[in-house]
């Protein structure tokens, strides 16, 4: 495993654009997931396989892949979007997270 | 889906404590289960993960755990086990089972003289 590198913190205005980038050279051959998770509950999976999106997870969430850099994006940012976020990979010789971001909806 | 953790609690350093995670609704037999550690405020950290049954069954550790830590699972009866031996201070978290895409609500474990 590698390791993955996050932004700690994104802030944007409800309505606009999140964007949360993953970086890692794992990701370059290996899928990469994102979770969302707000203070005191369990993770969410809201993209697997660097672009799907779980049955019930909102089209405002999005996920693309570019080399070793992924990404995901929340359109049209509510409220309720203010959560920490996490990407994660793995491969033959384990799983690996990136540290999380923070995102605050203003 | 349901994934329920059990078998958190406070333990001396250098103790041994058995995390069980039991699953419904759910086709446990076919998953690749992981459990993942978070400590308050911090980030999730993977500990360990185990195969299927059809993939080999076998475990891969995070560097932190490994030698003092053990996957298992009983398909039968759809549990995940985590053994955990020689307990550290900095193992003190909450820890969750997970096949990546449902995941428990969490079982702390706190490591404390």
């Amino acid at each position: 495993s590698s390791e993955l590198t996050q932004p700690p913190s994104v802030s944007v205005s409800p309505g606009q654009t999140a964007r949360i980038t993953c970086s890692g050279d794992m990701l370059a051959k290996q899928y990469t997931y994102w979770y969302q998770q707000k203070t005191g509950q369990a993770p969410i999976l809201v993209i697997y396989r660097d672009t799907e999106r779980p049955s019930g997870i909102p089209e405002r969430f999005s996920g693309s892949s570019s080399g070793a850099t992924v990404t995901l994006t929340i359109s049209e940012v509510q409220a309720e979007d203010e959560a920490d976020y996490y990407c994660q990979s793995a491969d033959s010789s384990g799983v690996e997270f990136g540290g999380g971001t923070k995102l605050t909806v203003l | 889906v349901q994934l329920v953790e059990s078998g958190g609690g406070l333990v001396k350093p250098g103790g041994s404590l058995r995390l069980s995670c039991a699953a419904s609704r759910f086709t446990f037999s076919d998953a690749w289960m992981s459990w993942v550690r978070q400590t308050p405020g911090k980030g999730l950290a993977w500990v360990a993960r185990i195969k299927s049954k059809v993939d080999g069954e076998t475990t891969d550790y995070a560097a932190p755990v490994q030698g003092r830590f053990i996957i298992s699972r009983d398909d039968s009866k759809k549990i995940l086990y985590l053994h955990m031996e020689s307990l550290r201070v900095d193992d003190s978290a909450m820890y969750f089972c997970t096949d990546f895409a449902f995941w428990g609500q969490g079982t702390l474990v706190t490591v404390s003289t």
